[in-house]
Parts: structure tokens; sequence; C-alpha cells
């Protein structure tokens, strides 16, 4: 089945600092998601992509869909402690009755004060 | 507006024991969807439904069993539980399978077989 590697698995820094993080497919997806999943909950939308090529901006968080479909990246600037948690990538391909995402693995994001 | 909800949070199961896990949306979502999550990997789908009386296999359906006979209710039977059922499952719906922005996720339900 389809799979996405992110990277890195996770990380330590320190508060103040920029993270990157990454996904590549193995396939192409029409729509790329990052999430974020903190400790006990569900996974919660940050940024969606639509076309490749797509720079996107939410606060902080800078998401880009790779002009190849099959992969994107996630920068967060200048982190702050409630930036900890886990980072999802997910692709999601739909039409007719799909509706299903595919999960990379996460990056646990760790940020000392 | 509750969202999705789970039930239970937490739940202990010895092996062969069966079980359901309950889902209900407020939202009027078309779409309904039961995802598992082992420690350190993301989520796999499991089964889904576009609608009630609609059901669809997903990733990893094997020792599941689900149905959905309103708009708002999408149980999780598990019939026989094994440790390797061992997990984090999580229901999630939407109004459709485009619709990125609503797709909404329960708190989850932890689940131990010993």
């Amino acid at each position: 089945g389809q799979q996405l590697n992110q990277s890195p698995q996770s990380m330590f820094i320190q508060e103040g600092e920029d993270v990157s993080m990454n996904c590549t497919s193995s396939s192409i997806f029409n729509t790329w998601l990052w999430y974020k999943q903190d400790p006990g909950e569900g996974p919660v939308l940050l940024i969606a992509l639509y076309k490749a090529g797509e720079l996107t901006s939410n606060g902080r968080l800078t998401a880009q869909f790779g002009i190849t479909r099959k992969d994107s990246f996630l920068n967060i600037s200048a982190s702050i402690p409630s930036d900890v948690g886990i980072y999802f990538c997910a692709g999601l391909n739909y039409g007719g009755s799909q509706g299903n995402l595919i999960f990379g693995k996460g990056t646990k994001l760790s940020v000392k004060p | 507006n509750a969202g999705v909800t789970q039930t239970p949070k937490f739940r202990i199961l010895k092996i062969g024991q069966s079980m359901t896990l309950q889902c209900t949306q407020d939202m009027n979502h078309n779409y309904m969807y039961w995802y598992r999550q082992d420690p350190g990997m993301g989520l796999k789908l499991i089964y889904y439904s576009v609608g009630a009386g609609i059901t669809d296999k997903g990733e990893v359906p094997n020792g599941y069993n689900v149905s959905r006979s309103t708009t708002e209710d999408f149980p999780l039977r598990l019939e026989l539980a094994a440790p390797s059922q061992t997990s984090v499952y999580f229901c999630a719906s939407s109004y459709s399978g485009g619709d990125v922005y609503g797709y909404t996720f329960g708190s989850g339900t932890r689940l131990t077989v010993v």
C-alpha cells in the first residue's frame, strides 16, 4: 500500500529555534496535510495543501507541497513550549467513495524553555 | 457542539474477550472512519463508511467488524481480542471525502489486550 516516510523521527530544540520536518511518498497524492497530536488527543489539522508547488502559511507554520506531488515539508519558526507534540504528515486522494488519509509515522517535537 | 465522541477512553481486555468501541458524531457528517495508532506509528485505517448502511474495509480490517445503522453512530466491534490489537483507536468523521477542514478526530480509546 501507499507509504509516507517522515523525518526526522524526533527533535529536541531550544525555545526560539526554527524547526523543519519533511515527508516523502512513493506515490502521488492530490492533497497533502499536516496534523499535530497532543498527548491523549486525536490529530488536529494545521495546514492543507492542494496544488503542486503550493506554499501555505498559518501563523508561525509554513508548509509546501512538492512539485512532484510526492513530498512536503513543514517549518515552524521561533518555536515555543506549546509547540511540543507529535507532527504527522498525511496524504489524501479523494474521489468517489474514497476519503481515507495515509499517515506518516510522525515527528516528535520537544522544546526546552 | 460535541464533535466526535468516543467511549470508553480506556479499556483492558483479556485475550478472547469481545467488546464494542463506540463512536458518535453530531455534525451530520456522511463519512466516518476508524483508525488505529500503534506506538511510534502513524494512524492506519481499519474501516470506513460513506453513509448509513454502507461500510468498506481499510488497510487493516482483520479482527474487526463495523456497522452504520445511523448517520451519527459508527461502532467498531472486536470479536476475539488478541494482543496484536493493543493500540489506540481513533474515530473520525467528515462531510465528504475531500472535506479536509471538516475532518474531525475523536480523542481516542486506549485498548490493552492481556
